[in-house]
């Protein structure tokens, strides 16, 4: 299986921070990544798709970039609504598996 | 606008056989490149792929539970079902059912509410 590992696991900041978290998969698997936003008791929200591309609807300070092994999600200027767990996911191989998942929090 | 929703019970006991069903509506599973997959979350914990059948019956699961699983679709019905035997504990989980993007690479872009299985005897 690949191994998705995100950095870092938790991570403090206010609001109109920039702020990224990487996400590196045990190989490589070209641009199939997808990052998602989640919520308590919400289901996740699928923010950015093939490495780069923004999902409709989802706001533009929202990006993402890499490929190959090594992919970043940036948010440019945090929101008061950012504050929640995100995972990556890669879609190249099966099984598909997710990363363990980065906690923002409100410093 | 797509929407899905999973049912089945909420509690199950160990050994039992779990069936999940995914109604769902917005898009039709006959459509070349669809597919809906099963995605599972521990309290607490990070999310888990589990299954995922495609618009020409195609099936894949994850090898760790492979033998306890089966996906199957009915698209009169727009569902999917999930099957899980030989529930433990350690299966209690929020399960969610996905839309997969019909395009290469595989994300889901529209989820299920999910619904919180315990197995508890």
């Amino acid at each position: 299986d690949i191994q998705m590992t995100q950095s870092p696991s938790s991570v403090s900041a206010s609001v109109g921070d920039r702020v990224t978290i990487t996400c590196r998969s045990s190989q490589g698997i070209s641009n199939w990544l997808a990052w998602y936003q989640q919520k308590p008791g919400k289901a996740p929200k699928l923010l950015i798709y093939a490495a780069s591309s923004l999902q409709s609807g989802v706001p533009s300070r929202f990006s993402g970039s890499g490929s190959g092994t090594d992919f970043s999600l940036t948010i440019s200027s945090l929101q008061p609504e950012d504050f929640a767990t995100y995972y990556c996911q890669q879609g190249n191989l099966f099984p598909y598996t997710f990363g363990q998942g980065t906690k923002l929090e409100i410093k | 606008q797509i929407t899905l929703k999973e049912s089945g019970p909420t509690l199950v006991k160990p050994t039992q056989t779990l069936t999940l069903t995914c109604t769902f509506s917005g898009f039709s599973l006959s459509t070349r490149g669809v597919g809906v997959g099963w995605i599972r979350q521990p309290p607490g914990k990070a999310l888990e792929w589990l299954a995922l059948i495609y618009w020409d019956h195609d099936r894949r699961y994850s090898p760790s539970l492979r033998s306890r699983l089966t996906i199957t679709m009915d698209t009169s019905k727009n569902q999917v079902v999930l099957t899980m035997t030989d529930m433990a504990p350690v299966d209690t989980a929020t399960y969610y059912c996905a839309h997969r993007i019909p395009a290469p690479g595989t994300s889901f872009d529209s989820w299920g509410q999910g619904t919180l299985v315990t197995v508890s005897s």
